[in-house]
């Protein structure tokens, strides 16, 4: 089956730990996006990626990190320079064209104790 | 992307349809009006998308105004199940963020 893996599903750390969410798809997509949510808000985009090994802050990467080193994967840090890591974060990953659509994986519920 | 408008929260009668409203007044000619639905918790789902004529599939309609400027997405006979957060974007994916807003809670009453 085509689609985009996110995993864990539920993460926990303690304060001051980095901690490392995985996506992984297998669409043959260019370009891929990761996002926050935070309880009752909407997705704010961190950081994306449009080809291998080029990557671009969003609105919010502040305290996190991104590597593009394989067009399937694009794994996201979460810093201990994050204030509040404590959020459900989305991977997404589209192709580079028109009249298309993103593919979203079910998300990564992160809790930092 | 192009930035878009939507109402925070609607309600609707369950088997009435739902008319989600979306202002993208400045969305350029070569992108498209794309909708996506997020049920709780879970990773958004696409809906439908469009250019510039109405379109329509198994999940819901698209209707497009003529100018451009606006949109609205209609669940022609709504269910529980269509509770959600609806979002509107504009977007060619192209080398361009990806940005959603905030959407509209959508609530479907028994």
């Amino acid at each position: 089956d085509g689609g985009i893996t996110q995993s864990p599903k539920y993460l926990f750390r303690k304060e001051g730990q980095n901690v490392t969410l995985s996506c992984e798809q297998n669409l043959n997509h260019d370009a891929m996006y990761w996002y926050r949510q935070d309880p009752g808000q909407g997705l704010r985009l961190i950081y994306y990626s449009q080809i291998v090994n080029d990557f671009q802050k969003g609105d919010i990467a502040e305290g996190y990190s991104v590597s593009r080193e394989k067009k399937e994967s694009f794994p996201l840090t979460v810093t201990s320079a994050q204030k509040n890591p404590t959020a459900f974060y989305l991977c997404a990953s589209s192709p580079r064209r028109m009249n298309t659509e993103a593919f979203f994986g079910q998300g990564t519920r992160l809790t930092v104790v | 992307d192009a930035k878009t408008t939507q109402p925070p929260s609607m309600d609707c009668a369950e088997g009435r349809a739902a008319n989600l409203p979306c202002n993208h007044s400045t969305i350029s000619g070569n992108e498209y009006v794309y909708w996506y639905r997020q049920i709780h918790s879970q990773g958004p789902q696409y809906i439908i998308h469009g250019l510039k004529n109405n379109e329509t599939n198994e999940m819901a309609s698209l209707i497009i105004t003529e100018d451009r400027k606006s949109s609205t997405l209609i669940l022609p006979h709504a269910t529980l199940r269509d509770t959600a957060v609806y979002y509107c974007i504009g977007t060619n994916f192209g080398n361009e963020k990806l940005t959603f807003g905030t959407g509209t809670r959508l609530t479907i009453i028994p």
